[in-house]
Formats: C-alpha cells, sequence, structure tokens
C-alpha cells in the first residue's frame, strides 16, 4: 500500500470547515483513499473513501486531485465532538490490512 | 443497531495466567480481524479472520491465539500473557475481505503485571 503523509496537528473553530490534508503520491491506480477517524481512545471509525471521484456523504466530503497524489478530508461545519486523530489510508482492497500511520491531531476549538 | 462488541472493557491480570478477549459482531460480516495499539506504534494488526475456521497471522502475532468456530464471534486468546502485551486491543470486522468500511470495537485496556 501507498505511504501516506499527513500533518501531525491542526486546529480548527467550531462552525468552521476543517480541511484535513493528505499526500499520497506513490498511490497506484487501483488503490483506494480511504479516512478512518479514533476519538480519545475509542474505536476507529469510518469516514469515507474513494478512487478517482470526490465523494460526499453524511460525515464529510473527500477531494481527491486530479493525478491522485494527494486528497483533503472537508468536515463542512466542525463541531467539538469532531476533535480526534484522522488517518488518511492508501488502500490495495483484498490483499494487505488497513495500516494506520501516525494521523493528524485535529482540535477543533470553541 | 450494526456493532462490534468487545468483552472486557477493562483487564487486569499476571503474567502467566491466561485469558480471552471475546468480540461479537452482529453484521453477518466475514472478515474479522484483531489490532493493538501503542503509544508511538499506532495500530498494528494481529491476526485475521477471511470466514469461519479461515485464520492466519498479522504483523503481531506473537504470544497471541484466536478462533472462528462461528461468524459471528472471534476471541482473542493470550495463553500465557506478558508485560509486554499491555495494550489497547480493538477488534475489527467488515462485510468482505481485509479492510473496506471496517467496523471497530471499542477497544480492551489490558495490563498485565
Amino acid at each position: 500500500d501507498a505511504k501516506t503523509t499527513q500533518p501531525p496537528s491542526m486546529d480548527c473553530a467550531e462552525g468552521r470547515a476543517a480541511n484535513l490534508p493528505c499526500n499520497h503520491s506513490t498511490i497506484s491506480g487501483n488503490e483506494y483513499v480511504y479516512w478512518y477517524r479514533q476519538i480519545h481512545s475509542q474505536g476507529p471509525q469510518y469516514i469515507i473513501h474513494g478512487l478517482k471521484n470526490n465523494e460526499t456523504n453524511e460525515m464529510a466530503s473527500l477531494i481527491i486531485t486530479e493525478d491522485r497524489k494527494s486528497s483533503t478530508l472537508i468536515l463542512p461545519h466542525a463541531t467539538l465532538r469532531d476533535t480526534a486523530v484522522y488517518y488518511c489510508i492508501a488502500y490495495l482492497s483484498g490483499n494487505t490490512p488497513l495500516v494506520f500511520g501516525k494521523g493528524t491531531r485535529l482540535s477543533v476549538i470553541a | 443497531e450494526a456493532q462490534v462488541t468487545q468483552n472486557p472493557r477493562y483487564l487486569i491480570t499476571v503474567t502467566g495466567k491466561k485469558l480471552t478477549v471475546t468480540c461479537s459482531q452482529n453484521m453477518n460480516h466475514e472478515y474479522m480481524s484483531w489490532y493493538r495499539q501503542d503509544p508511538g506504534l499506532g495500530l498494528r494488526q494481529i491476526y485475521y479472520s477471511m470466514n469461519v475456521e479461515v485464520t492466519d497471522k498479522g504483523d503481531v502475532p506473537e504470544g497471541y491465539k484466536v478462533s472462528r468456530k462461528e461468524k459471528r464471534n472471534f476471541p482473542l486468546i493470550l495463553e500465557s500473557p506478558s508485560p509486554n502485551q499491555t495494550s489497547l486491543y480493538f477488534c475489527a470486522s467488515s462485510l468482505h475481505r481485509r479492510g473496506t468500511e471496517a467496523f471497530f470495537g471499542q477497544g480492551t485496556r489490558l495490563t498485565v503485571v
């Protein structure tokens, strides 16, 4: 699986959009980009995934650049409960386990 | 409600005393796995199972056993726990093979003294 690079930490004001970047410059054509988050020692929670197209669900939006070398997870209106560690994973389905890196620690500030 | 349930949530035990951490999912998922999480090392996979009676080693299997006699259950067994197995453990399940929208349990914090 391609290695991903994320900033170690970010702050975001409550009610504002949180934009979390992820670089995956060595991603292969059939690797998906997955995002999970982990709230303070709870089990990781799936957020969203995509291959080429931008994706949106009730939790977040995922923007993948045209060359697929990077992506951005967008939480449109961050709340205090969104404070967590966010993991970006480039994943080739079926062959290897999910590999969680260090992620980005997002702090949402009132 | 779709969920993965682990028990116990917290456990303190002594070196060498066999223990089992249970994991159960109610989503009829084929794939289940165990992870441990340690500061600075992140989440690492211990064992996984692709279906009933099919299990395989992950990245850090030493000192652990698993079984998959039923689809819904995937217990983690520590035959002779040691202090280096003190960790936070997570069970996960997903519909198909590895990864893909995995559901995680709430975790079991194990301390071996």
